[in-house]
């Protein structure tokens, strides 16, 4: 089943921050986030496995509340390279083994201006 | 990360015929390979899942007949839109993994398809 994103799009000036939101209905092995810009494949940023260990960018927090099944993404002080469609990829927990299956959100889109 | 090369970046067609689109992990030993179909501003929506010398596990409503996938080695996959119609036009990507949970999806370019 598909996570649902939150907010659709975000417009922001440089330096401003944002948070994407990520919520799925299914219990979650680990959130995978990715950005994508126009015409090109979805760029790796980070990883949040259950357990609490994380993967990723060093300018790039996210958070994974395992109970409530959802993750967010907070990007600070936002330069204009952050723009494009921001995915999360959700995969399932199957008796606490997986497969590296992921489902895509709907993504955010986000607008960086001067 | 791995790097993941996709060829052709773009193809053009005549409807009715097929396409063969190679993905390709360079430096990676993919156990799994993932072929993603995206739609303009759509999300990823994932065809299939080919694990190295075993047949594809295809998801629900994907036509295994009509997309043929074979992963002959670790670093090479292939899918072929037989017979492709206009709505096949799309953005096709591939992604390489370990197949174990939690690891990384490496994204190659993606291929344009156009069916004529």
């Amino acid at each position: 089943q598909q996570p649902v994103q939150s907010p659709q799009a975000v417009i922001l000036r440089e330096g401003e921050d944002a948070v994407i939101n990520c919520s799925s209905s299914k219990a979650l092995y680990s959130v995978h986030w990715y950005r994508q810009k126009h015409g090109e494949a979805p760029v790796f940023l980070m990883i949040l496995l259950k357990g609490g260990e994380q993967k990723g960018h060093d300018k790039i927090s996210a958070s994974f509340n395992e109970k409530k099944q959802q993750s967010s993404l907070y990007l600070t002080a936002s330069q204009l390279s952050y723009s494009g469609t921001y995915f999360c990829g959700t995969e399932m927990s199957a008796g606490g083994t997986s497969y590296g299956k992921l489902t895509f959100g709907q993504g955010t889109i986000l607008t960086v201006h001067p | 990360g791995a790097v993941v090369s996709q060829h052709p970046s773009r193809v053009i067609c005549k409807s009715g015929t097929s396409v063969k689109i190679e993905c390709r992990s360079l430096d990676f030993q993919a156990t799994t390979m993932f072929w993603y179909r995206q739609f303009p501003k759509k999300s990823l929506m994932l065809m299939a899942t080919s694990n190295e010398g075993s047949k594809a596990t295809y998801e629900q409503g994907v036509e295994k007949d009509k997309f043929l996938i074979n992963h002959a080695s670790l670093t090479l996959s292939t899918l072929t839109v037989t017979s492709a119609h206009p709505e096949d036009s799309s953005f096709y990507i591939c992604s390489v993994t370990s197949g174990r949970g939690g690891d990384t999806q490496y994204f190659g370019p993606g291929t344009r398809l156009t069916v004529l």
